[in-house]
């Protein structure tokens, strides 16, 4: 069975730095690229990045670019998005999931950003 | 970036009705999109990949339609459990996007 675990996120304030974790089981995890997705309350889905496999392609939202940078360790099954300078409009339930379709996605973590 | 427009945003319909939402692409994304459920406090659920490749475990009243800029998801016959919000995305290239989502709701 697929699963995916996030941990991480929670109040930080403008300006500071965060990091969120996703570990992955149930799938050979280096064979897929992984994606983060993020959802500002009451707002819809914005795609935020994505890794390849092999960690040789990443790729970030405009929104994102310059702040936040996403790694993996394979040998841990885990994926994480560093997030640095952070805004107040970043502020969103965070998710993690496998793939470029998507098909399994985290449980989700909230970041708020707040003074 | 590729725009991606869902329409309508929200669309109320009754049990047993025939709907479709409509997801049009700034530019051709060959068939690279993705439909997602999602509803309140929960996670999305992928429903369609490949436009009109349905996921494994999803209904068979849900189908995919489309190429290039024009997307169709269509529900053949409305469920309870079917009222909730639907999000296209494109993953043709990056930056992937979704649309702005669509929301069903009991008519």
């Amino acid at each position: 069975e697929v699963q995916l675990w996030q941990s991480g996120g929670g109040l930080v304030q403008p300006g500071g730095s965060l990091r969120l974790s996703c570990t992955a089981s149930g799938f050979t995890f280096s064979d897929y690229a992984m994606t983060w997705v993020r959802q500002a309350p009451g707002k819809g889905l914005e795609w935020v990045s994505c890794i390849s496999g092999s960690s040789i392609s990443t790729y970030f939202a405009d929104s994102v670019k310059g702040r936040f940078t996403i790694s993996r360790d394979n040998s841990k099954n885990t994926v994480y998005l560093q997030m640095s300078s952070l805004r107040v409009e970043d502020t969103a339930v965070y998710y993690c999931a496998k793939g470029s379709e998507n098909d399994y996605w985290g449980q989700g973590t909230l970041v708020t950003v707040s003074s | 970036d590729i725009q991606m427009t869902q329409s309508p945003s929200t669309l109320s319909a009754s049990v047993g009705d025939r709907v479709s939402i409509t997801c049009r692409a700034s530019q051709s994304i060959n068939s690279w999109l993705a439909w997602y459920q999602q509803k309140p406090g929960k996670v999305p659920k992928l429903l369609i990949y490949k436009a009109s490749k349905l996921e494994s475990g999803v209904p068979s009243r849900f189908s995919g339609s489309g190429s290039g800029t024009e997307f169709t998801l269509t529900i053949s016959s409305l469920q309870p459990d079917d009222f909730a919000t639907y999000y296209c995305q494109q993953y043709n290239s990056y930056s992937y996007t979704f649309g702005q989502g669509t929301r069903l709701e009991i008519k």
